[in-house]
């Protein structure tokens, strides 16, 4: 069955630089999470999409944007990348029709940034 | 606002002997919950979810877990453990009043199953 995929899996930047985030959701799956989980911690919510639109909003920096497209794809958007940033980051995707889905959670991006 | 605490960081168990994971939830409304496991470097797998109907859930690899509403608890369990069921264990929940499609996370629980 397919999953959630995120590109790339791995990433390492420079301070100041920016890095941009992939995230390709289930097929039919309308809403898109993304979480960024710190070494040894439990994942933060940082944004939420649902048919394009921002649905929820978490703890994402200025420094971060996102948005979702039309095939239903999201882009994590990370400028002036700070030492902190480095994590792992999650996308999730879930179909809202139903109260009762679950989010399914891709592989993730480790992100570090030196 | 939602919230989970898991308030166990580490659980070890011996193999073969049964395995409980604590979580306990505060949400307004009707909650949804959820838990989650992670390997190490990888990405959250769904486990089993409680969402209504009974309050004893089945999932995956022989886990289960029940719902309490009025101990506001949804403990993880499994009979009897392997070692690979070592790994780290998130609760999570979703639902309430307010940003019902967030699902907020525990710290998650370090399972370590002895052999």
């Amino acid at each position: 069955a397919a999953g959630v995929i995120q590109s790339p899996r791995h990433l390492i930047k420079e301070k100041r630089e920016t890095a941009t985030l992939k995230c390709y959701p289930i097929p039919r799956h309308d809403t898109v999470y993304w979480y960024q989980q710190g070494p040894g911690q439990d994942p933060q919510f940082l944004i939420s999409f649902y048919e394009k639109m921002q649905s929820d909003k978490g703890s994402i920096p200025d420094r971060f944007s996102a948005q979702q497209f039309s095939d239903y794809h999201s882009e994590l958007n990370m400028s002036s990348l700070e030492l902190g940033d480095s994590a792992l980051y999650f996308c999730a995707s879930r179909q809202r029709g139903g109260m009762n889905t679950e989010a399914f959670f891709g592989q993730g991006t480790r992100l570090t940034v030196v | 606002a939602q919230s989970v605490a898991q308030p166990e960081d580490q659980v070890n168990v011996a193999e073969g002997n049964p395995l409980t994971v604590k979580c306990t939830y505060s949400v307004s409304g009707n909650p949804y919950l959820f838990w989650y496991v992670q390997y190490p470097n990888r990405g959250l797998q769904f486990l089993l979810k409680y969402i209504t109907g009974d309050n004893l859930v089945k999932g995956s690899y022989g886990f289960e877990a029940e719902f309490n509403k009025s101990q506001t608890s949804f403990h993880l369990k499994k009979p009897s453990a392997l070692v690979s069921d070592s790994a780290l264990y998130f609760c999570a929940v979703r639902g309430g009043l307010e940003g019902y499609q967030k699902v907020t996370f525990g710290t998650g629980t370090k399972l370590q199953v002895i052999p």
